[in-house]
Parts: structure tokens; C-alpha cells; sequence
């Protein structure tokens, strides 16, 4: 089955600085790959996604890039704002059996 | 519209003891999952459904059972407790043709 790794498990950036996160996958047939932020004590919401036939996808200070021949995938997100902290997941999969990353904790200092 | 709703929000169990946790969507969404989230592990899939009536095993499945009887209800069993499936257990729903997944709130689970 699937195998997510995800790099850095916590990561400090100042507020404005840029952050990347950055997760591998095994299974070359995952075609979809979301990211997720989860407040404490919240369910993990959706933030961004990408398909296996693009490259890359921006929504405002958040994008993400995809490297289907390297099976990579990576989240970036500008301009940071101390409301950015939060715990971040990667997922690979076929839509109907998505398989997560261990999680970064991202803390945002003012 | 509520989205995902979980019951209950905590439950605290006696080793091999049973219980149902229940997942309700009202979004008419094909797709229903169970997830559980330990720390530091992220969350893995228990149990998934493709559609009222049918049920699939995910990553973790042991210890667990499932039924989708109503395609608005994903139900989650415990047969007889342990302490290792002490947990957050989270269900999730998405339609057949889109790829967003709904999270519900979260069953905080602790067996002694």
C-alpha cells in the first residue's frame, strides 16, 4: 500500500517569512494529493490539493507542487501569519483510500 | 445543513467492553471513512465505504467493524475494547465525483 513520509516534523518561521513543507509517496498509481491544517483541539480542514495532471496549484499565500516522476510533493506558504500556526498533513492516494503524512507543527512567532 | 456530525464527542471504556460510534453526513456523499489519529502518527484509515451496503478495510481494520446500512450513516464497532485503541476517532465523507473530504468533529475515545 501507500507509504507517506513528511519533512520537518515541527518547523518555527517569523511572521512574514516563507514555510515548505515537504512530503514523499510510494505508490506511483496516487493521483491526488491534498493538504490539511488542523487547529488544536479541531478536525483537519482542507486547504489546497492537486491532481496527478498538474504541476503545481496557487490559492493566495498557499501553493503547492507536485513531482509525480521524483513522487514528491511539497506545501509553500508566503507571507506567514501567526493564524498560520497550526499542525499541517499530507496525503497520497486514489480518492477513495487516501493514506496521511505524520504531521509538521508549524508555529508562526510574531 | 450540519455537514459531518460524530457521536458521541467522548467515551470513556472499560477494557473489553463494546461500543458503536456513529458518523452522520447530510450531504448525500457516496463516500464515508474512519479514520483514527494518535499522536505524532497522523491519521490512518480504519474502515471505508463506497456506497450504502458496502464496506472496505483500510489501513488499520483490526479490532474494528463497520456498516453502512443507510447511505447518510457510517457506524463504527468496537467489539470488546483494548487500551491500544484508546484515540481520536475521526469520520470523513466526500461525493463520488469530487475529491474533498469533510471531516466530522471527533470521537475522543479512552479505554482503561
Amino acid at each position: 500500500g501507500e507509504n507517506v513520509e513528511q519533512h520537518p516534523s515541527t518547523l518555527s518561521v517569523q511572521e512574514g517569512d516563507s514555510a515548505v513543507i515537504k512530503c514523499t509517496y510510494s505508490d506511483s498509481a496516487s493521483n491526488y494529493f491534498p493538504w490539511y491544517k488542523q487547529e488544536l483541539g479541531k478536525r483537519p480542514q482542507l486547504i489546497i490539493d492537486i491532481r496527478s495532471n498538474v504541476g503545481e496549484k496557487k490559492d493566495q499565500r498557499i501553493a503547492v507542487t507536485l513531482n509525480k516522476t521524483a513522487k514528491h510533493f511539497s506545501l509553500h506558504i508566503t507571507e506567514t501569519q501567526p493564524e498560520d500556526s497550526a499542525v499541517y498533513f499530507c496525503a497520497a492516494g486514489l480518492f477513495y483510500d487516501m493514506r496521511f503524512g505524520a504531521g509538521t507543527r508549524l508555529t508562526v512567532k510574531p | 445543513n450540519a455537514g459531518v456530525t460524530q457521536t458521541p464527542k467522548f467515551r470513556v471504556l472499560k477494557t473489553g467492553q463494546s461500543m458503536t460510534l456513529l458518523c452522520a453526513q447530510d450531504m448525500n456523499h457516496e463516500y464515508m471513512y474512519w479514520y483514527r489519529q494518535d499522536p505524532g502518527m497522523g491519521l490512518r484509515l480504519i474502515h471505508y465505504s463506497v456506497g450504502e451496503g458496502t464496506t472496505a478495510k483500510g489501513e488499520v481494520p483490526d479490532g474494528y467493524n463497520v456498516s453502512r446500512l443507510k447511505k447518510q450513516n457510517f457506524l463504527l464497532g468496537l467489539e470488546s475494547a483494548a487500551p491500544s485503541q484508546t484515540s481520536v476517532y475521526f469520520c470523513a465523507s466526500r461525493t463520488g465525483r469530487g475529491e474533498t473530504q469533510y471531516f466530522g468533529p471527533g470521537t475522543r475515545l479512552l479505554v482503561l
